[in-house]
């Protein structure tokens, strides 16, 4: 059974705290994606990579980073947290095929205090 | 450019009753078109996707879908609504994967 996984499906920080959220892909996909989801706003992209070490701004990029040092590992970074990223993260991947199906993780739920 | 539109918000019907959720969306080329469902604190799962084969699209648990090109709509439907329908529903209108976009989603609520 293909799996995304997102290892802290909770998290609660204080602003200006640096984050981490890890995403791990077991379909060898080259591309993996961070999305954001808020209420009334659906899904926004934020990043994706299309290979090890390559990275592309999605939608909404400010305030964020990423890391992807792995083919199966993509990393979500917020520098320094602010109240307004308070939000479910979604990670999801998909192989070379092109037609726009996403796998997805279960999401991260991040509260910024 | 591409946008997809999902007319409700939210959607109640009974159970046994059918479901239609609706989606229209507009693009500059042929899409790729998807619905994805969202239970309660999960991720997204593929429900089916139009890709320019057939366009009346059969998916999983029994909802189906119909592309339209001349009405820009891709609207899902399902005959008799369960209470495990109740989730939150997006569509999702592809120029690749890397040009995908969300509809607002609409969230089906099923009452016994």
């Amino acid at each position: 059974d293909v799996k995304v996984t997102q290892s802290s499906r909770y998290l609660v920080k204080r602003t200006g705290e640096k984050v981490f959220l890890e995403c791990v892909q077991d379909m060898d996909h080259e591309n993996m994606f961070w999305y954001r989801q808020d209420p009334g706003l659906g899904l926004r992209l934020i990043y994706f990579s299309y290979d090890v070490k390559m990275k592309e701004k999605g939608d909404i990029p400010e305030g964020y980073s990423v890391s992807r040092e792995k083919k199966e590992r993509f990393s979500l970074i917020l520098e320094s947290a602010s109240t307004n990223q308070t939000s479910m993260y979604l990670c999801a991947s998909c192989g070379t095929d092109n037609t726009g199906e996403l796998f997805f993780g279960e999401g991260s739920r991040l509260t910024v205090l | 450019a591409q946008s997809v539109t999902q007319l409700d918000s939210h959607v109640s019907v009974s159970e046994g009753t059918p479901v239609l959720l609706r989606c229209n969306y507009s693009s500059s080329y042929s899409p790729s078109l998807f619905w994805y469902v969202q239970h309660p604190n999960k991720g997204l799962q593929l429900l089916l996707k139009y890709t320019s084969a057939a366009t009346l699209v059969k998916g999983i648990n029994g909802f189906e879908a119909e592309f339209k090109k001349s009405e820009t709509s891709f609207h899902l439907t399902k005959p008799s609504a369960h209470m495990s329908d109740a989730a939150e529903y997006f569509c999702v209108v592809s120029g690749g994967y890397s040009t995908l976009t969300f509809g607002k989603g609409t969230m089906l609520l099923v009452s016994p």
